[in-house]
């Protein structure tokens, strides 16, 4: 129930396409939903987040969709360009210091 | 600003050694997080600290790891002995006390067991 299920493990999209990851969880107590975007030999960095009282976010070529019934959230990148080439978490956490990381979707844009 | 320092970046070991991860949190920052990342298992939290006193150590996954925060502004995490399956990235991460706080990460430590 503490699970964050992602998919897909990776992901190739064409430079300009949309590039879409999507995670679900189970755990109702869930308030709190970051994404993390990690570069090669980098540590992960928090790139936009969203709380269950909206349905979408959006900071730049940037988006989460948020369906709190179906217990679902994704990321979407606009207009994916080669610098998006990265590897994207989604996370959960109840409010208090932990956060619960989904096992990661390794995006290549191809140029 | 200084973000979160670890080292080494790589050590590379024999089995049975120990081996000993630093970081040094943001100035400031008041929880501290260690993960670590293998391809497998992706990145799961081992062990975090709130004010330097150990918070949650159930992802710690047996007695050859133990991790320690003396201070505020550094914290150590040893396997002692090592073994192959042990080989992975390894991230420290701080962040500030309170709810949905952002973690900031290092670069990580790449440790290698032969």
């Amino acid at each position: 129930q503490q699970q964050v299920k992602q998919s897909p493990q990776s992901l190739i999209v064409q430079k300009g396409g949309i590039s879409i990851i999507n995670c679900a969880y189970e755990n109702t107590a869930f308030d709190y939903f970051p994404w993390y975007q990690q570069f090669p030999g980098k540590g992960p960095a928090l790139l936009i987040a969203i709380r269950p009282d909206v349905s979408e976010k959006k900071e730049g070529r940037f988006t989460i969709s948020f369906n709190k019934s179906a217990k679902q959230f994704s990321l979407h990148i606009m207009d994916s360009q080669p610098g998006d080439s990265a590897t994207y978490f989604c996370a959960a956490s109840t409010g208090d210091d932990k956060i619960i990381f989904g096992k990661g979707t390794r995006l290549h844009i191809l140029p | 600003d200084a973000g979160v320092i670890q080292s080494p970046r790589h050590e590379v070991t024999e089995m049975g050694q120990e081996v000993t991860l630093r970081c040094k949190p943001i100035s400031g920052h008041n929880s501290l997080f260690w993960y670590r990342q293998t391809m497998m298992r992706g990145l799961e939290l081992l062990i975090y600290f709130n004010n330097n006193v150990p918070i949650d150590d159930s992802g710690m996954p047996e007695d050859r790891f133990s991790a320690k925060m003396p201070n505020a502004s550094f914290s150590t995490l040893k396997i002692q002995p090592s073994e192959p399956r042990d080989s992975a990235v390894y991230f420290c991460a701080s962040s500030l006390e309170g709810s949905n706080q952002p973690q900031h990460f290092g670069d990580g430590t790449r440790l290698s067991i032969l």
